[in-house]
Parts: C-alpha cells; structure tokens; sequence
C-alpha cells in the first residue's frame, strides 16, 4: 500500500484559501486518492476523490499532478467550522490512514 | 438519507469480557469496514467484508472475529478484552459506483468502547 506524507498541522484564518499538499510516491496504477475530514469523536466524512489532473465538488478540489506522486486539497474560503484533521488517502478500496493533517482556523 | 448505523454508541467491559458490536450498512451498500482509533490515534483498519465474504484483513488481532450477515449487517466480536482495547470503533460501508471502481466510504459515528 503507498504511504502518504502530509504536513502534521496548519493554521488559518477564516475566509481564506488553505491548500493541503500530500506526497504519495509510491502510488499503484489503480490506486485512487481520496480525502476525508475528521471532527474529535466523529467518523471520517469524505471530502474528495480523484485519480489524474484536477477534481471539483461544492466542497474542495483536488489537483493530481501527471505524475501523481503528490495532490493537492484546496478548500476555498474556510471557516471555523472547517477546523479538523485532513486525512489523505491512496488505495483502490481498503483505506489506510497515515498521519492526517489538523487544521486549525481561526477568527 | 441514510447513514450507517452502529449499537451500541457507548460500551463499557472490564478485562477479559467479551464484547460485540454491531454494523447495519447503507442500504444497497454491499461492503462493511471496521476500524479502530485509539485515543489521540489515527484509525487503523481492522477487516471488511464483500458480499458477505471476508475481503481484506488489517491489524486485527486473533481474539476479535467479525462477520457480514445475509442482510450485510455486520458484527465485530471482541473476547478477552484488554484495557488497550478501549478506543472508537468505527463502521464504514461502500457500494460500487457506476463510473468506476473505486470505494467511497462512509462512516458511522462509531462504539465507544471503555475496558476497566
């Protein structure tokens, strides 16, 4: 299974752009990338996913570089409500969390 | 819409109990996942099920058993319990898009799970 490398945290502000990089080197041709997001307590919600170039829903995007040994989540426009650990994920189905990244906005 | 349900919500078992926790899938959905966040922890995949078949095995140690019933509701038993079992279980199912392959999974709000 490829290894995810993600920085451990990063703080905003609210209303800004806050872009998390993750490096998947070891990613397999069927692997997919996914992200999901985690409140204290609660279960892992999925964000996005995506397999090449760039994804869009009304939460994120994803940009894949051609190589795809790394990606990119964009969150447009935090808010304090966004404050949680981003998880970064490949695979094809069974999902291994590594060390996500918690995001902290503030006011 | 519906999401995945999980019983009991809070668990308490002293050492060496026996404990179980049950898993009722999205409907439609035809593959559980159970996983384990100990305190401070990232979840750790356990083992999942597809159509009632074991389909990938995690970090899941030899006295937990688990199983996907004809209704695909699934059942995590645990014996022997250990105080380091106390953690969040959590229970994820999927289904098959119509575009691709892949799995996307979602979660229930877990078993929180205490041993004394």
């Amino acid at each position: 299974l490829a290894k995810t490398t993600q920085p451990i945290s990063m703080d905003s502000y609210e209303g800004q752009e806050v872009n998390i990089t993750c490096s998947h080197n070891n990613i397999a041709t069927n692997d997919y990338i996914t992200w999901y997001q985690q409140f204290p307590s609660q279960g892992p919600r999925f964000i996005i996913q995506g397999y090449k170039t760039k994804v869009t829903n009304e939460v994120a995007s994803l940009f894949i570089p051609a190589d795809r040994k790394s990606s990119t989540l964009s969150l447009p426009r935090v808010s304090l409500s966004d404050t949680a650990v981003y998880y970064c994920l490949v695979g094809y189905s069974t999902l291994t969390f590594g060390k996500g990244t918690m995001l902290l906005v503030s006011p | 819409a519906a999401g995945v349900i999980q019983s009991p919500r809070h668990l308490i078992k002293e050492k060496r109990e026996t404990a179980t926790l049950k898993c009722y899938p999205i409907p439609r959905h035809d593959t559980v996942y159970w996983y384990q966040q100990g305190p401070g922890q990232d979840p750790q995949f356990l083992i999942s099920f597809y159509e009632k078949m074991q389909s990938d095995k995690g970090s899941i140690p030899d006295r937990f058993s688990a199983q996907q019933f004809s209704d695909y509701h699934s059942e995590l038993n645990m014996s022997s319990l250990e105080l380091g079992d106390s953690a969040l279980y959590f229970c994820a199912s999927s289904g098959r898009t119509a575009y691709n392959s892949s799995y996307e999974q979602y979660f229930g709000p877990g078993t929180r799970l205490t041993v004394t």
